[in-house]
């Protein structure tokens, strides 16, 4: 069973439609992050969440993004009005500011047409 | 900028034989090495992960840290067609953030 896992596991939406992500992390965790990889990219990060916060954030986590943990389990990505160029695969990860890599979920690969 | 840099490949190997990756990183303040393999279309996968200058070996693999010279490497022995994928070197900065290197393509020949 993964550790983390994210639903949907593919997702196509039209240009301008608002997507939720989410993640569900197995082990109770305080540390997530999520990436993403554009077809052919490196792994981008967006944004660090600790303690039910954002603690860190990149130039792509612009407005139209936002992340919550609605319920003290799920962690959720959203994208408000999806563009062309989100199109990518965004993974969830999990992990601690420590020597110890991130585990990351499945994936979800987002389709914006 | 920091950046960690790899040779895109792809690198062909045969199989049994070693696979050798490598990887340079720009920031000196980097702390912590990381090797994940990617199957395409999956997920990143860590396969290993290095702090200390030296050598670590974890089965069939070995990864190896040069702080001085900002190089960190992969060794495979054995390799096997099930090791083909994408291999990514990541660093991590003194802010804890991951930078990842584009990826090494490895292709195993039986």
């Amino acid at each position: 069973e993964p550790e983390v896992t994210q639903t949907p596991s593919h997702q196509v939406t039209q240009m301008g439609q608002e997507v939720i992500l989410r993640c569900v992390p197995i082990s109770n965790h305080l540390y997530f992050y999520w990436y993403r990889q554009i077809l052919g990219q490196k792994v981008e990060f967006l944004v660090s969440f600790y303690n039910n916060e954002i603690s860190e954030k990149s130039e792509i986590f612009d407005d139209q993004f936002s992340v919550e943990r609605p319920d003290g389990s799920n962690f959720t990505l959203k994208i408000r009005s999806t563009k062309l160029e989100d199109s990518a695969m965004y993974f969830c990860a999990r992990g601690a500011p420590s020597n110890y890599g991130y585990t990351f979920g499945s994936g979800t690969r987002l389709t914006v047409v | 900028q920091k950046e960690v840099e790899q040779n895109s490949g792809p690198l062909s190997v045969p199989e049994g034989a070693i696979a050798s990756l490598n990887c340079t990183y720009s920031d000196r303040g980097s702390q912590s090495f990381f090797w994940y393999r990617q199957y395409s279309g999956k997920s990143p996968e860590l396969i290993m992960f290095i702090y200390s200058n030296g050598d670590k070996e974890d089965g069939r693999f070995t990864a190896q840290l040069n702080k001085a010279s900002q190089y960190v490497s992969l060794l495979i022995r054995d390799s096997q067609p099930s090791d083909s994928a994408t291999y990514l070197c990541a660093s991590r900065d003194s802010n804890y953030q991951l930078i990842w290197g584009a990826g090494t393509k490895l292709i195993i020949k039986p």
